[in-house]
């Protein structure tokens, strides 16, 4: 079945670091995708990571595949107040002509 | 900021009414994918156009449907709305019919607000 999960909320103070957790269940899916919304918004693509790869580094943005465990995890470094989001993670199968399946989202706050 | 925008922002719709909702894809995009975003939750797939065709539908019932145009735009159709399809419906604009890698070179709209009374 087609299921993407993560935790709902995640609060940390500005200058640590976050971690947003996900896992997934296709294992066809040659991208994995990260997106932010903010309040209101559409959604932005942050970065991506390509199924045969275990770690991307992107400026503040670190993600890790563990691809045996079908975990996902977006680490961002020195966060900071306008890195107050929801994250959402996304799989797309390859069998399934590029249809995104997106969990439910993570609600990051990041207090001063 | 992307060059997918859609139309209108927000709309408020009466139960049983019809809707079409529009979305203008990227410069030099082929391909426009619709999702339904009820609140708190993720995006949820509806369908996608390549080229003018159907190329992918979502658990979505029949009264929705879509269109997509020569350039490129396209329209989300949503007849006998019921409250339930109170929602943002997001449009992402993509290359290559939604194959390979297109998803990462994919821009979304800003959304449509539909509020169903």
């Amino acid at each position: 079945g087609e299921d993407v999960e993560q935790s709902l909320f995640l609060s940390v103070r500005e200058g640590d670091s976050s971690v947003i957790n996900c896992t997934y269940t296709d294992s066809s899916s040659t991208y994995l995708y990260w997106y932010k919304q903010e309040p209101g918004a559409g959604l932005q693509l942050l970065t991506y990571i390509f199924s045969n790869m275990d770690m991307k580094q992107d400026q503040r943005l670190t993600v890790l595949l563990n691809k045996k465990d079908k975990h996902l995890s977006l680490r961002i470094a020195d966060t900071q107040t306008g890195d107050s989001a929801i994250y959402f993670c996304a799989e797309s199968p390859d069998n399934q002509g590029g249809k995104l399946i997106f969990g439910q989202g993570t609600e990051l706050s990041v207090k001063p | 900021e992307t060059g997918v925008t859609q139309s209108p922002t927000h709309l408020i719709k009466t139960r049983g009414q019809q809707v079409t909702l529009r979305c203008s894809s990227q410069s030099g995009h082929n391909t426009v994918s619709w999702y339904q975003q009820a609140l708190g939750q993720g995006p949820q797939f509806i369908f996608q156009y390549y080229r003018e065709e159907e190329n992918g539908r979502g658990n979505f019932p029949p009264r929705f449907s879509g269109l997509q145009f020569p350039n490129y735009s396209s329209e989300l159709n949503v007849n006998a709305l019921e409250l339930d399809d109170s929602a943002l419906y997001l449009c992402a604009s993509s290359p290559g019919g939604g194959r390979g890698r297109t998803n990462t070179e994919a821009f979304f709209g800003q959304g449509t607000r539909l509020t169903v009374v």
